[in-house]
């Protein structure tokens, strides 16, 4: 069975600074790999996905994540983060043939001070 | 507009009455899923359905019913509700699984179900 690990509930940050949210994974095959933004009150949008080809994956809103298979994880960067990026990331798991079930993280909120 | 809609959005009950929660999309997607959503536990797919008559368990499936006689529609049933099922439930769709292609999945904006 697969599972997710996001290291961090909470992250607080200043406005512009850098951010990372770490995520990490487990598999016994291979596996897709998504980060999903959820703003308050509302569902799910997804921000990226890896599937194959280059391990780093840029997203929408200036996100990004770089998929590491011998440390299987899949960390979410932002260079440069704003007020509006206030919200709860999930990173979430899908093995690539059998089952296509989507296994989430607990989530890690992101707060931005300005 | 591209619309996942839930119903209700916010419904409390008592333990035993059976519930149904709606969920219907415009998009002509093909897959369709359940999710709830309880804090420290993040997301996890109850249910979800390749196509018109095709559904599958997913994580939680155990106190849980789902049909899909039609592309628009997925609901979710829960015939004897129990406190534990007290949750922020999530609908979801998309054309393909979610690993297929660039289509993102488009997710309803919530039921907050309190069983008591």
């Amino acid at each position: 069975a697969q599972s997710v690990t996001q290291l961090d509930s909470q992250v607080p940050v200043f406005e512009e600074a850098p951010v990372e949210l770490r995520c990490n994974y487990s598999s016994s095959v291979s596996v897709y790999l998504f980060w999903y933004v959820q703003y308050p009150n509302q569902g799910l949008q997804l921000l990226l996905k890896y599937l194959s080809g280059s391990t780093l994956v840029k997203g929408i809103n200036g996100f990004e994540a770089e998929f590491n298979k011998s440390q299987t994880s899949f960390h979410l960067r932002k260079p440069s983060v704003h007020i509006s990026d206030t919200a709860e990331y999930f990173c979430a798991v899908m093995r690539s043939q059998g089952a296509q079930k989507l296994v989430f993280g607990q989530g890690t909120r992101l707060t931005i001070n300005p | 507009e591209a619309q996942v809609t839930q119903n209700p959005r916010y419904l409390i009950t008592v333990t035993g009455k059976k519930l149904t929660v709606t969920c219907s999309q415009n998009m002509n997607h093909e897959y369709m899923s359940w999710y709830r959503q309880d804090p420290g536990l993040g997301l996890r797919q109850i249910y979800y359905s390749m196509n018109v008559e095709v559904t599958d368990k997913g994580d939680v499936p155990e106190g849980y019913k789902v049909s899909r006689k039609e592309k628009r529609n997925f609901p979710l049933i829960l015939e004897s509700p129990s406190p534990n099922q007290t949750s922020l439930y999530f609908c979801a769709s998309s054309l393909g699984p979610p690993r297929v292609g660039n289509q993102p999945q488009h997710f309803g904006d919530g039921t907050r179900l309190s069983i008591l």
